[in-house]
């Protein structure tokens, strides 16, 4: 079964730093993705970076990107320049394929970041 | 676009009563998940629909919770009787059409639960 580990139950940051949040999976799926969303505390999950099975470099998306090591198994998020606003749950996911339906997404327990003035 | 509409945002009720709540999706987007969200956890699928069909139900408690999407717009998820362990968040999602590699999941700010 696929399974997404996030072992880091709460992290602080200084502002201005950069953080990295550790996300390791389990799947015997050749073909999977990878999912970031952030969780403030206002509830709604917002996505932030996309990393797919297949490609070759690590995403990007603005302050945020992805370490990619395929061959760990991890899939870790680096948010550069840290910003009081960055304050929230992070939740890593991976996109589950069953039966043919798509994009149903497994998430891990989340990490808690606390951005420090 | 607007996003995803959840309501109500709260909901307190007594064990053994019943709940509904409501979910109107973004504009075009035929696929819709409802997700449970306990305190501490991440979320976790309850039902995806395509459309106004069911693709994926194996999560849902089926003796107490039912959904529905009728015409394929906007969906309810209900509760009846609730439990106390049904105290969570619930989370509303949805995703526009296609399988392309990223194609992510809109989420609704989602509905609070608490069972007394």
């Amino acid at each position: 079964a696929q399974k997404i580990t996030q072992t880091q139950p709460g992290m602080f940051v200084q502002e201005k730093e950069a953080v990295t949040l550790d996300c390791t999976y389990d799947t015997s799926d050749p073909s999977y993705g990878l999912f970031w969303y952030k969780q403030p505390s206002s509830g709604e999950m917002i996505f932030l970076i996309y990393q797919g099975s297949y490609d070759q470099q690590n995403a990007t998306e603005g302050r945020y990107s992805l370490n990619f090591q395929k061959a760990r198994k991890s899939a870790n998020l680096v948010i550069s320049a840290s910003q009081l606003g960055d304050s929230a749950m992070y939740f890593c996911a991976m996109r589950e394929i069953v039966s043919g339906a798509t994009n149903k997404l497994i998430f891990g327990t989340g990490t808690l970041l606390a951005v420090q003035p | 676009e607007a996003g995803v509409a959840q309501s109500p945002r709260y909901k307190i009720i007594e064990k053994r009563q019943s709940v509904a709540f409501w979910c109107n999706p973004i504009s075009g987007h035929a696929t819709l998940y409802w997700y449970q969200q306990i305190l501490g956890q991440g979320p976790k699928l309850l039902i995806q629909f395509q459309n106004n069909g069911v693709v994926d139900d194996s999560q849902l408690p089926k003796d107490r919770f039912s959904a529905e999407r009728l015409k394929g717009v906007d969906s309810t998820l209900k509760i009846q009787p609730a439990k106390l362990e049904d105290s969570a968040v619930y989370l509303c999602a949805s995703r526009r059409p296609g399988t392309g590699a990223r194609n992510e999941q809109f989420f609704g700010p989602g509905t609070r639960l608490t069972v007394l």
